[in-house]
């Protein structure tokens, strides 16, 4: 499988800024997501990051508040912008395996906001 | 809409006993993956198995196993010879084979297994 990196690992943020955050994959993948993990809660799917073109975002969730980039095959960002204490939770990314049926994840940052 | 339910929030078992998670869904697709992963307090999501919806065979990985029922949409996980090690959350999550939901995972709400010494 392979690997993943994200920085930050975690952070503490105060309200009104913004944070982003990123993803790094040792090798070229097609599907790369991005995931939030509320307090005591599921995994919920933000948006799959697209290379070369805007993002596709899932219900309950915007560009504005949820900026995506991804440059390349191996790497994107996720922004979280004008943060709230809502917005704490973990941010996940995820990269589908070599047959795209099997997602494999990021470490996680851990986001609180003050 | 597809949809995950794991309906045990907590579970329990003593080492080196055998325990089995229940997942149910609902999707109207005919191919699908099926996955439970686990996540440990580090919050690491690590793949436990997977299951070919196309496959009637029950997959298996060394001490996990799963009981997949295509016609009742269930997808249990039984872990045998508990270990203190699976002590975690486990998430039962799905995916749909192709189209433009190809490779999003709709997750469970979890259950939280502790393994007792």
């Amino acid at each position: 499988s392979a690997v993943i990196s994200q920085k930050p690992s975690r952070d503490i943020c105060q309200r009104g800024t913004s944070l982003t955050i990123q993803c790094q994959v040792d090798s070229q993948v097609t599907m790369m997501f991005w995931y939030r993990q509320q307090p005591g809660q599921s995994l919920t799917l933000i948006a799959t990051a697209n290379q070369g073109s805007e993002a596709t975002y899932e219900s309950g969730f915007v560009i504005d508040k949820f900026p995506i980039s991804r440059p390349n095959l191996t790497f994107s960002t996720l922004t979280v912008s004008n943060m709230s204490p809502e917005d704490s939770s973990i941010y996940l990314c995820s990269l589908a395996g070599a047959y795209q049926e099997t997602q494999y994840f990021g470490p996680g940052t851990r986001l609180l906001v003050l | 809409a597809q949809t995950v339910t794991q309906s045990q929030p907590e579970m329990s078992v003593q080492e080196a006993e055998t325990v089995t998670l229940s997942c149910t869904y609902d999707t109207s697709e005919n191919n699908y993956y099926l996955f439970w992963y686990k996540q440990p307090p580090s919050r690491q999501m690590i793949l436990v198995i997977r299951q070919e919806a196309y496959k009637q065979q029950n997959a298996t990985e060394n001490r996990f196993s799963v009981n997949f029922q295509k016609a009742a949409k269930s997808f249990s996980l039984k872990i045998s010879d508990s270990q203190l090690g699976d002590t975690a959350m486990y998430f039962c999550a799905l995916s749909r084979a192709g189209g433009t939901s190809y490779g999003k995972l709709t997750f469970g709400q979890g259950t939280i297994l502790t393994v007792h010494p």
